[in-house]
């Protein structure tokens, strides 16, 4: 699995966008992006993942670069129950692989 | 989704002795994965389990420190033997949906 770059830590105001980048330029043609985040040491929570186009489900929106060597993660409307560590990860989908976790974005956000 | 159950939810524990960490899922998953996070650091996983078959063990751990059982398709076992204060953790175990993974809750190991 190809490795992932992240900020280590961020603050984001409540009620404001958070933004929260990765870099995974070795990425595969196959491997896609999750994203994962784990709230004060609880197992791990999916939130979104992607290939190349840009998604969005009911948590968060995923825009992905065009050379699919970045990513963005974004969390529309941050609350306080948003802080938590953010897991950007690649993993080639479909085939049982495990998922290798950096070392993440710490994600505080404030009144 | 798949619904997780993992048992204990922490425990305290003397060194030397041996602990089995349970994790059951509401449906059948073929690959089961053991994570180890240590206080303040990421998700390291230990091993992978296939139904039938023996576990995978990723570089730095080992089948006498981290016997693994999978009986069946939802269900898995993870030992942690002969223990020492430096394998206080929190353990999770993982299955595959195919095109998620899913988390158990963990559990929260203090070796005294």
């Amino acid at each position: 699995d190809a490795k992932t770059t992240q900020p280590p830590s961020m603050d984001c105001a409540e009620g404001r966008a958070a933004n929260l980048p990765c870099n995974h330029s070795t990425i595969s043609g196959n491997e896609y992006v999750y994203w994962y985040r784990q709230i004060h040491s609880q197992g791990p929570q999916y939130i979104i993942h992607g290939l190349k186009n840009n998604e969005t489900n009911e948590m968060a929106s995923l825009i992905i670069t065009e050379d699919r060597k970045s990513s963005t993660l974004i969390l529309p409307h941050a609350t306080l129950r948003d802080t938590a560590v953010y897991y950007c990860i690649v993993r080639v989908t479909g085939t049982a692989s495990k998922l290798t976790f950096g070392t993440g974005t710490r994600l505080q956000v404030t009144l | 989704s798949a619904v997780i159950s993992q048992k204990p939810s922490r425990d305290i524990c003397q060194r030397g002795t041996s602990l089995t960490i349970q994790c059951q899922v509401d449906s059948q998953v073929t690959m089961m994965f053991w994570y180890r996070q240590q206080p303040g650091q990421s998700l390291t996983l230990i091993a992978t389990a296939n139904q039938g078959s023996e576990a995978t063990y990723e570089s730095g751990f080992v089948i006498d420190k981290f016997p693994i059982s999978r009986p069946n398709l939802t269900f898995s076992t993870l030992t942690v033997s002969n223990m020492s204060p430096e394998d206080s953790s929190i353990y999770l175990c993982s299955v595959d949906s195919g095109e998620k993974l899913f988390f158990g809750s963990g559990t929260q190991l203090s070796v005294l």
